[in-house]
């Protein structure tokens, strides 16, 4: 059962651009939503995360927007650049577990178009 | 102050065969997460390990088993492997088991089974 389910499975955009990845968890006891960017060759980074009592959150070019009644998150990234082109992954986890783990999707593929 | 290392990068073995993939954590921290990545999949949680102990666990099977060091360097361990271990496995170091810690990956190590 995929309790996090992330769209679309890939994207590409022209520079300046603003593309839209989106998520939908099935837990309600999911507390935390972080972002992580993953380039070829190495392990994901964190990119930008939000907790479910916020509804919008931004860091630099990069947005995160929560829907708690509706389960979902998106991430927006104004102004879109050829190094931003990578796997982005939407992920979930719970606090108060014996253990930190992250529950991920699938990940969005994102090329930027000079 | 030095990041997350796995080794080897990459390896392959065959089917049926035993594997151990090492990690060693970014200075100061004293948590180890396990997480297998297939081909064109998010990360999914393996195992963690704090103080030498498992301390949390993934859906994965008992032949999937790992070691912490004093140093907080760790050990992925794979007995009788199959095809479908075929991954990219990360290693990620926090500096407690807590949410709030937030991980750091490593660049992983890519097992092919034959």
């Amino acid at each position: 059962q995929q309790q996090v389910k992330q769209s679309p499975q890939s994207l590409i955009v022209q520079k300046g651009g603003i593309p839209i990845i989106n998520c939908a968890y099935e837990n309600t006891a999911f507390d935390y939503f972080p972002w992580y960017q993953q380039f070829p060759g190495k392990g994901p980074a964190l990119l930008i995360a939000i907790r479910p009592d916020v509804s919008e959150k931004k860091e630099g070019r990069f947005t995160i927007s929560f829907n708690k009644s509706a389960k979902q998150f998106s991430l927006h990234i104004m102004d879109s650049q050829p190094g931003d082109s990578a796997t982005y992954f939407c992920a979930a986890s719970l606090s108060g577990a014996g253990s930190y783990q992250l529950t991920f999707g699938k990940g969005t593929k994102l090329s930027v178009i000079p | 102050e030095t990041g997350v290392t796995q080794s080897p990068t990459h390896l392959i073995k065959t089917r049926g065969q035993q594997v151990t993939l090492r990690c060693s954590s970014q200075s100061g921290h004293n948590t180890v997460s396990w997480y297998q990545q297939a081909l064109g999949q998010g990360p999914q949680f393996i195992f963690q390990y704090y103080r030498e102990e498992e301390n949390g666990r993934g859906n994965f099977p008992p032949r999937f088993s790992g070691l912490q060091f004093p140093n907080y360097s760790s050990e992925l361990n794979v007995n009788a492997l199959e095809l479908d271990d075929s991954a990219l496995y990360l290693c990620a170091s926090s500096s407690g088991t807590a949410q709030l810690y937030g991980y750091t990956f490593g660049s992983g190590t890519r097992l092919t089974v034959v």
